[in-house]
């Protein structure tokens, strides 16, 4: 079992521009969530993807969307990209039956913007 | 906002126990409080979760208060590879998987 898998590892992008991150879920998990997280600081939550649908989010603008496939993987989409929205961007899988249980969270996609 | 607080950092020796404190004076009745972990540069890993009762697995204990208000992890032998920062998760969460982090802890194993 591979676990949580983001790709890619490292992205650097400029100002405006646009990205696009990857997560693949461990096997059997069919949630997908996604969390950004500052130098320094703890892993900030973005939204929820479950039945591909988004089902929660967190206090993010629009600028940042995301979408969920059949296969359960996900993508976060961030548009216009600004200096702040350097982070490291982390995925996290379960089970929507299990919320209570553990998450599973990926190695993370570090974004830097210039 | 994060609605724990936690120490910003400890020390502790190796083989020792590591205890691990945690304020979430607002928690609900029916949130459960999870604890996870993040070694540098690496994605947070899961250690344990519990709702009133005491809870044991292999990694860690939790033990929390019968007013629910605080909970102590406890690590009973810590070794060097239990460097890392350790988040108490809890209110706010609304047991929907959705998790709040605080800053957490900044434990350090020193041999």
């Amino acid at each position: 079992d591979a676990g949580v898998t983001q790709s890619p590892t490292h992205l650097i992008k400029t100002r405006g521009q646009q990205v696009t991150l990857r997560c693949s879920p461990k096997s059997g998990h069919d949630t997908v969530s996604w969390y950004q997280q500052a130098l320094g600081q703890g892993p900030q939550f973005i939204f929820q993807y479950y039945e591909e649908e988004e089902r929660q989010r967190g206090n993010f603008p629009d600028r940042f969307s995301g979408h969920q496939f059949p296969n359960y993987s996900s993508e976060l989409n961030v548009n216009a990209l600004l200096l702040g929205d350097s982070a490291l961007y982390l995925c996290a899988s379960s089970l929507r039956t299990g919320w209570w249980n553990e998450q599973f969270f990926g190695p993370g996609t570090r974004l830097t913007v210039l | 906002d994060a609605k724990t607080t936690q120490p910003t950092s400890m020390d502790c020796a190796e083989g020792r126990a590591a205890n691990l404190p945690c304020n979430h004076s607002t928690i609900s009745g029916n949130e459960y409080v999870y604890w996870y972990r993040q070694i540098h540069s690496q994605g947070p890993q899961y250690i344990i979760h519990g709702l009133k009762n005491n809870e044991t697995n292999e990694m860690a204990s939790l033990i929390i208060t019968e007013d629910r208000k605080s909970s102590t992890l406890i690590l009973p032998h810590a070794t060097l590879r239990d460097t890392a920062v350790y988040y108490c998760i809890g209110p706010g969460s609304g047991n929907t998987g959705k998790l709040i982090f605080g800053q957490g802890t900044t434990l350090q194993v020193k041999p």
